[in-house]
């Protein structure tokens, strides 16, 4: 059993919809993560939670919104999305530490399929 | 320019035999972790192996090994006696620099590995 969970494991939205995607990990990890995955695409790195504040927003549009309540909690909230979308959410933790390291590895869940009409 | 180049899109191996996955960076900075990430149909990605930019010795994890090759900036994942549960998409992965977390750290397209029984 993976120690990062993702609900729903699918998901098709209409456009107009507003639907949230959840991540919780049982890692005790004090960073989280939200990544798109497209076909034939690199991963997408799209919001980072560092004890629980967010880090880094790499131009997400504004559709999609995260939340973090808590460290072991992530949501991805999405409003009015299109077409393009479309994709495999990924859900990641890591325990970042405060040395000069590089060796964090990345926790991940399942995913959410997302499907837009 | 892309910091993660994979250039094989897919490979098709023998049950047993061994296999090599391509994977060249692209970094001016000195202190730099490459990863390896094995994706089943399921959708998680999992950690494999890792190799530090100072280490002195290739990594090794099991039937996993990391072919480092410093000055030619590869780092090819090489994977001892293949199983038909080694069947995923690999993905390599680079972190540059100790000072921040992995929100610098940068995917490649992916190797989708089949193997043949």
């Amino acid at each position: 059993e993976t120690g990062v969970t993702q609900t729903p494991r699918h998901l098709v939205m209409g456009m107009t919809n507003k639907k949230s995607l959840k991540c919780e990990q049982h890692l005790g990890h004090n960073a989280m993560y939200w990544y798109k995955q497209s076909a034939k695409k690199p991963l997408e790195l799209m919001f980072v939670y560092s004890l629980e504040e967010r880090v880094e927003n790499n131009s997400v549009p504004s559709r999609f919104s995260p939340e973090c309540p808590n460290s072991s909690h992530l949501f991805l909230h999405l409003h009015t999305l299109q077409p393009e979308d479309s994709a495999l959410y990924l859900c990641a933790s890591s325990q970042e530490s405060a040395g000069l390291v590089t060796n964090e590895k990345l926790f991940f869940g399942s995913g959410t399929q997302l499907s837009v009409l | 320019a892309q910091k993660i180049t994979q250039t094989q899109p897919g490979m098709f191996v023998q049950e047993k035999e061994a296999v090599t996955l391509d994977c060249t960076y692209d970094t001016s900075d000195p202190s730099y972790g490459l990863f390896w990430y094995k994706q089943p149909s399921s959708g998680e990605m999992i950690f494999l192996i890792y190799q530090g930019s100072y280490d002195q010795q290739n990594a090794t994890e099991g039937r996993y090994s990391l072919n480092f090759q410093k000055a030619r900036k590869s780092a090819n994942l090489v994977i001892s006696a293949s199983q038909l549960g080694d069947s995923a998409m690999y993905f390599c992965a680079m972190r540059e620099g100790p000072y921040f977390g992995n929100e610098k750290l940068t995917f490649g397209t992916g190797t989708r590995l089949t193997i043949i029984p």
